[in-house]
């Protein structure tokens, strides 16, 4: 199957600072993005789907303020939580779909922990 | 909206057992439908796509199938093993956006 990296795996970062975090498809042209978001023993919740090259769609209660999502290119996109706070804490996963697709490749994750 | 439920949520079983996990969702109006399998602290690995218009999947020992009008999906793995412990999750795609199911946790007994 197709390859969709994800990076950082694991991040801390302090109250306040800005994190931002990369999913890049390795091996096909992603025209759409997602990017979800698991709390605990959950399942994954869904933040906000981009298309390339306009602006990200969110979710029903998703502060597209404070998760930034910029999807630049056919091969990259990226989730910035801005200003973030200890309850940002949480596994974030991203999944790309390439033109035509139905099937969406997985990135690992990140693990976002905020002190 | 598309409602995604895995049952059961949890499930133990010895070794060598053959099992069921279920998925049911509300909108039977899906491109297609995926199970994932998920180990803990890590991202999701593709197991089976099952298209719309298909019935069934299969991969090695584990096989899914798809009634759409019922809107139901089953996960069967035949003759498990302690490396199937993990969370699976089945997510049904209506287009352009995946719902995923609450997950069911295996755990697979040596």
């Amino acid at each position: 199957g197709a390859v969709v990296s994800q990076h950082p795996s694991r991040v801390i970062c302090k109250s306040g600072t800005s994190v931002k975090i990369e999913c890049r498809s390795l091996d096909f042209q992603a025209t759409t993005m997602f990017w979800y978001r698991q709390f605990p023993k959950k399942s994954l919740m869904l933040m906000a789907t981009s298309n390339e090259g306009s602006k990200a769609t969110y979710e029903q209660g998703v502060e597209k303020d404070k998760f930034l999502i910029n999807h630049a290119s056919l091969t990259l996109s990226t989730l910035t939580v801005t200003s973030a706070h200890p309850e940002d804490s949480s596994f974030y996963i991203c999944s790309a779909l390439g033109l035509g697709k139905t099937e969406a490749f997985f990135g690992q994750g990140t693990r976002l922990t905020v002190v | 909206k598309q409602e995604v439920t895995q049952i059961p949520a949890a499930l133990s079983v010895p070794e060598g057992e053959n099992l069921v996990l279920n998925c049911s969702f509300t909108d039977s109006a899906i491109y297609n439908l995926q199970w994932f399998r998920q180990d803990p602290g890590k991202g999701l690995t593709s197991l089976l796509l099952i298209q719309s218009s298909q019935r069934e999947q299969t991969s090695g020992r584990l096989n899914a199938s798809l009634d759409k009008s019922s809107g139901r999906s089953t996960l069967y793995i035949a003759a498990s093993q302690p490396g199937d412990s993990a969370t699976y999750l089945c997510a049904a795609n209506t287009g352009n956006q995946f719902y995923f199911g609450t997950g069911t946790s295996l755990t697979v007994i040596p």
